[in-house]
């Protein structure tokens, strides 16, 4: 069974630029969240969709978007590229939960590089 | 903040038992304890989780204490490749918004 699949793994981009990183989750998983670690902060939730909805967000600002198409595939954008945006960006996928053994635990991917320059 | 308390680093010695501890003395009746781990630059993996029995999969046990408000990570037999940064959470069923701490860097050494 495949697991979390991110794209691209390492990319290098200039201040002022944008980005899109994809992520597609395990089949049949229907959440998909997103997170950023830096050295500083460590791991730090963005946002998560759920049925192309964005259920939860975390506490970043509007530069930082993403969406959910209808095959649960994500995509997160980052405009206007900042210096310490450079990150590595996890996506991470999870079933609903369904009883007390089923509960939605999260299968992170290995995550994309990002270097802002 | 992190809903959790572990030690910054421990070391272990290969071939022996690495025994991870956790507090997590606010944890709610219906949060689960869970354990992932990351290996440099690598994508967090799942490990085990618990409520509030012990647990045991082919890659750890997970002993919870009575009161739930601590838990061990125990490798039983660590190996060079068990080396990571080791994370403890505490998460309610169906949440993802993970909070994560700084986590404990186990170092196993031959």
């Amino acid at each position: 069974k495949a697991g979390v699949t991110q794209t691209p793994r390492y990319l290098i981009k200039t201040r002022g630029q944008q980005v899109t990183l994809s992520c597609s989750p395990i089949s049949g998983h229907r959440s998909v969240s997103w997170y950023q670690q830096t050295p500083g902060q460590g791991l730090q939730f963005l946002f998560e969709y759920f049925s192309e909805t964005q259920r939860n967000k975390g506490n970043f600002p509007g530069r930082f978007s993403g969406r959910q198409f209808s095959n649960s595939r994500s995509e997160m954008n980052v405009s206007t590229l900042e210096l310490g945006d450079s990150a590595l960006y996890l996506c991470a996928s999870s079933l609903p939960v369904d009883g007390p053994y089923r509960t939605g635990e999260l299968f992170f991917g290995e995550g994309s590089r990002l270097t802002v320059l | 903040d992190a809903k959790t308390t572990q030690p910054p680093s421990m070391d272990c010695a290969e071939g022996r038992a690495a025994n991870l501890p956790c507090n997590h003395s606010t944890i709610s009746g219906n949060e689960y304890v869970y354990w992932y781990r990351q290996i440099h630059s690598q994508g967090p993996q799942y490990i085990i989780h618990g409520l509030k029995n012990n647990e045991t999969n082919e890659m750890a046990s997970l002993i919870i204490t009575e009161d739930r408000k601590s838990s061990t990570l125990i490798l039983p037999h660590a190996t060079l490749r068990d080396t990571a940064v080791y994370y403890c959470i505490v998460r309610a069923p169906g949440d993802n918004m993970l909070t994560f701490g700084g986590g404990t860097r186990l170092m196993v050494k031959p």
